[in-house]
């Protein structure tokens, strides 16, 4: 199966701040790649999808980047709503398969 | 507005059944396939299963190939998902997502129930 790490695992930073965060795919996975928001006791937002693509009524200080085995999401200038873990997903190959996640805390 | 409500969980013994549901609404249900996705307390997404809109194609994990089983009623907007052979391991909270695009499965999970806890334990 396709292995997917993320960096850092926890990202501490102060709102107004640009976070960058990172997703590694142990094969290509062409530009088949999802980043996804999850809030304590909530479920899993989608965010962007196909690398780069925001999904519907994700704002547009989040965006996506990459290809191949190395991808980004870039939040341009956090908001207090922003802190929260963040994974990434592939859909390349079967299984579908998650990154273990990066949390970004305030600092 | 589209709505997915899991039901279903709870404490069930090792070796033991239990079957999960998930009631759709808010979009053209038999046009989108329906995935399982879990997270054990503490820890990351496991994508588990997904059925087509038409149930010709499921696709499972390796960690429940075997052992779990999904299903849908077309006719009630409802998804299942039998789990038999419960493990400690298979303790997280079931969520019911939808694939984001019409046709055969895609992969990316754009709407997300509010998920059911299964607890497996003696």
């Amino acid at each position: 199966e396709i292995v997917l790490t993320q960096s850092p695992a926890t990202l501490s930073l102060s709102p107004g701040e640009r976070a960058t965060l990172s997703c590694r795919a142990s094969q290509s996975v062409t530009n088949y790649l999802a980043w996804y928001q999850q809030k304590p006791g909530q479920a899993p937002r989608l965010l962007i999808f196909d690398s780069s693509n925001r999904a519907t009524g994700i704002p547009a200080r989040f965006s996506g980047s990459g290809s191949g085995t190395g991808f980004t999401l870039t939040i341009s200038s956090l908001e207090a709503e922003d802190f929260a873990v963040y994974y990434c997903q592939q859909r390349s190959k079967w299984p579908f398969t998650f990154g273990p996640g990066t949390k970004v805390d305030i600092k | 507005q589209v709505q997915l409500v899991e039901s279903g969980g709870g404490v069930v013994q090792p070796g033991r059944s239990l079957r999960l549901s998930c009631a759709a609404s808010g979009f053209t249900f038999i046009s989108f396939g329906i995935h399982w996705v879990r997270q054990a307390p503490g820890k990351g997404l496991e994508w588990v299963a997904v059925i087509s809109y038409d149930e010709t194609n499921k696709y499972y994990a390796d960690s429940v190939k075997g052992r779990f089983t999904i299903s849908r009623d077309n006719s009630k907007n409802t998804v299942y998902l039998q789990m038999n052979s419960l493990r400690a391991e298979d303790t997280a909270v079931y969520y019911c997502t939808k694939d984001h695009l019409a046709g055969d499965p895609a992969g990316y999970f754009d709407y997300w129930g509010q998920g059911t806890l299964v607890t497996v334990s003696s």
